[in-house]
């Protein structure tokens, strides 16, 4: 199975800041790697797929790069209602693997 | 507009099997390009994806529940049923499931979201 670490687990920001997740395969997966966000007691949500892809009406200050083992996303100016938790997932290989996720709070 | 639901029981004993029903409407389960995963949240841990059901009937599982676990559909009702045998307390968690969208190289992902089910194993 493919492995992804993500780090940091959490991350404490302030509003306007900008902030950077990173998620690293166990090996090549291309650019086959999406990330979601979750909110407390809610499903997830695409972002951003195939790596750097925008999902349609996701706010632009979201933005995903990397190709191969190493992936970063970034939120560019954060907002109040972007704190939750957010993972990578990959589907390059079954069975697909997610991150063990980045909690992200307001300072 | 694209949903799912998740439906079965809210507790189960250990070592009792878990049947999980995940209604979808908007998309037909025989679409090319459209398949059904179950991924699991256990409290305050991380998504674990389980199983999924591709649109040709082809089926995958998770490496370690491989063995517990059976994926199916039943395209006329518009269903994906997960079966979990041998519950365990470790298998409290919120159960999802979620379609995936399969452009190849262009992309897959895993989108919308059911809004999950909680199941807790206890005695």
């Amino acid at each position: 199975d493919i492995q992804m670490t993500q780090s940091p687990s959490s991350l404490s920001a302030s509003v306007g800041d900008r902030v950077t997740i990173t998620c690293q395969a166990s090996q090549d997966i291309s650019n086959y790697l999406n990330w979601y966000q979750q909110k407390p007691g809610k499903a997830p949500k695409l972002l951003i797929y195939a790596a750097s892809n925008l999902e349609t009406g996701v706010p632009s200050r979201f933005s995903g790069s990397g190709s191969g083992t190493d992936f970063t996303f970034t939120i560019s100016s954060l907002q109040p209602e972007d704190i939750a938790t957010y993972y990578c997932q990959q589907y390059d290989n079954l069975p697909y693997t997610f991150g063990q996720g980045t909690k992200l709070e307001i300072k | 507009q694209v949903t799912l639901k998740e439906s079965g029981p809210v507790l189960v004993k250990p070592t009792e099997t878990l049947t999980l029903t995940c209604t979808v409407s908007g998309f037909s389960l025989s679409n090319a390009r459209m398949g059904v995963s179950w991924i699991r949240q256990p409290p305050g841990k991380a998504l674990e994806w389980l199983a999924h059901i591709f649109s040709n009937d082809e089926k995958s599982y998770s490496t370690s529940l491989k063995s517990r676990l059976t994926i199916s559909k039943d395209t006329s009702k518009s269903q994906v049923v997960l079966t979990m045998t041998n519950m365990d307390p470790v298998d409290t968690a919120t159960y999802y499931c979620a379609r995936m969208l399969e452009y190849g190289d262009y992309g897959n992902w895993f989108d919308p979201w059911g809004q999950g089910t909680l199941v807790t194993v206890s005695s």
